[in-house]
């Protein structure tokens, strides 16, 4: 099936650390989507993004539209031990089938 | 607002059998979207219906069906289970198109 190509694929990281991880594609989307799944559960929206360029936060997470439509990234600032989990990017493109990206699974050590 | 609820949460059938699960979407929404996710082949959009019409399909076999209610709530089949079916289910629900789409905590589906 089609995915996003999600880097890196792992990180183990200091509490206090900063994160960023990426995701691009072959095609343009419209939209583009931050997910985080905890073992067990379903993903958690963190971010949405609907416009090329666009820059938003939530808490210490930023995120970016990129210019192209084909990249996006998610950065998360002074990490804590709750954030460890899998992030997912997601794209739209004039339908409601959303294409993920392979996860990046992060690990926080205190 | 009560979130998007799946049932059941664990399930194990063996192979040949047939299962149906179940999800109801928020409040209001009235699109619903189905995944599969495996350790293998990550998140994979399986259908997306809407007033109870399904609107997208993925690519998977005919023994994958759903359908959805008048009142949103969607079930999904899956008929002569393989192994490979063994997989989490997700069910996102949210508005209508391109609407930001919110997941329930999905069923593990375990075949034997």
């Amino acid at each position: 099936g089609q995915q996003l190509n999600q880097s890196p694929q792992s990180m183990f990281i200091q509490e206090g650390e900063d994160v960023s991880m990426n995701c691009t594609s072959s095609s343009i989307f419209n939209t583009w989507l931050w997910y985080k799944q905890d073992p067990g559960e379903g993903p958690v929206l963190l971010i949405a993004l609907y416009k090329a360029g666009e820059l938003t936060s939530n808490g210490r997470l930023t995120a970016q539209f990129g210019i192209t439509r084909k990249d996006s990234f998610l950065n998360i600032s002074a990490s804590i031990p709750s954030d460890v989990g899998i992030y997912f990017c997601a794209g739209l493109y004039n339908t409601d089938k959303l294409i993920f990206g392979t996860g990046t699974r992060l690990q926080v050590f205190p | 607002k009560a979130g998007v609820t799946q049932t059941p949460r664990y399930l194990i059938k063996t192979r040949g059998q047939q299962v149906t699960l179940s999800c109801s979407p928020i409040s209001g929404h009235r699109s619903v979207s189905w995944y599969q996710q495996t350790p293998g082949q990550g998140l994979q959009f399986l259908f997306e219906y809407f007033s109870e019409t399904q609107r997208n399909k993925g690519n998977f076999p005919g023994r994958f069906s759903g359908r959805q209610f008048s009142n949103s709530r969607s079930e999904m089949n899956v008929s002569t289970l393989e192994l490979g079916d063994s997989a989490l289910y997700l069910c996102a629900s949210f508005r209508g198109r391109a609407d930001t789409q919110y997941f329930g905590p999905g069923t593990r589906l375990t075949v034997l």
